[in-house]
C-alpha cells in the first residue's frame, strides 16, 4: 500500500505542451505539497494545500497551477512547457500544516521537456 | 548563514566506522528542523523532527542533536553499515507555525564500504 503515490512516474514531452502530474495520499492527511528538485539537486517548495485551500504559493511561473479536488489529491498542471521545467517533481503530505509535522514524500515524477 | 547548509557534501567511510555530519541554519526565526534519509531511486524518508534547543533524538544507530541558539544540528551514525548509504537531508521550517514550508539543504551523501 503506497502512502503517497504520483502518476506518471516518467513524463517525456515537447516544449509548448500542457501536462498534468497527479498525486494521491491514503494517509488521511489534511495537507499536501509540491516540491521541485532543481538542477543542483535541492528540493524546493512550490505549493501547499491544507484542506483544499492554498496556503503556500512560492515564486513559481503562473504556467504552474495546482488543483486540489479533495484532501487526498493534489494535482499539478503545467502549461506551455519549457526546457527549464525539466526536473523531478515530488509530492508530499502531512497530518496538518504546522512546521513540526512530518512530511511523507511520494516517489517523484521525472519530467523531461525536449 | 542565509540558507540551510550541510557539510560535508559527501563522505566515504568503512563499515563499522561511526560518522557525523552537520546542518547549519539561520538561528533567527527558527521553528523546526527536519532530518530525512534519501536512498537512490526512493522517496525521502523522515528520520527526525526537532523543535527545542538541546533536543536529542535517536532511532537505532542514528541520533541527532539540535542547537537553535547557534544554528546547527548534528546527525550521528554509530557503526555504519552498507545499508546506511544514502543522502541525508536536513530542512528548516522558517518560523511559521501554520505552514509546513521546509527549506532544504543540499544533503550529505554517505557511502559505506563493506
Amino acid at each position: 500500500d503506497t502512502a503517497v503515490s504520483q502518476t506518471p512516474k516518467y513524463l517525456v514531452t515537447q516544449m509548448g505542451n500542457d501536462k498534468s502530474i497527479k498525486c494521491e495520499q491514503n494517509l488521511g492527511h489534511d495537507t499536501m505539497y509540491w516540491y521541485k528538485q532543481d538542477s543542483k539537486k535541492f528540493l524546493k517548495i512550490m505549493f501547499s494545500y491544507n484542506n483544499k485551500e492554498l496556503i503556500i504559493n512560492e515564486t513559481v511561473p503562473n504556467r504552474f497551477s495546482p488543483k486540489s479536488p479533495d484532501k487526498a489529491h493534489l494535482n499539478l498542471h503545467i502549461n506551455s512547457l519549457e526546457l527549464g521545467d525539466s526536473a523531478v517533481y515530488f509530492c508530499a503530505s502531512s497530518q496538518g500544516p504546522a512546521g513540526e509535522e512530518t512530511q511523507y514524500f511520494g516517489p517523484g515524477t521525472r519530467l523531461l521537456v525536449l | 548563514i542565509l540558507n540551510v547548509e550541510q557539510s560535508p557534501q559527501s563522505l566515504h567511510v568503512q563499515e563499522g566506522d561511526s560518522t557525523n555530519f552537520t546542518c547549519s541554519f539561520p538561528s533567527s526565526n527558527f521553528y523546526a528542523l527536519h532530518w530525512y534519509r534519501w536512498e537512490t531511486a526512493k522517496s525521502p524518508e523522515a528520520l527526525f523532527v526537532m523543535t527545542l534547543n538541546g533536543d536529542e533524538k535517536k532511532k537505532g544507530r542514528i541520533s541527532a542533536t539540535l542547537n537553535t541558539k547557534e544554528g546547527y544540528s548534528y546527525l550521528y551514525i554509530k557503526g555504519s553499515q552498507p545499508e546506511d548509504s544514502a543522502t541525508y537531508l536536513c530542512a528548516r521550517n522558517p518560523g511559521s507555525s501554520n505552514t509546513g514550508k521546509l527549506i532544504f539543504g543540499q544533503g550529505t551523501t554517505l557511502q559505506v564500504k563493506p
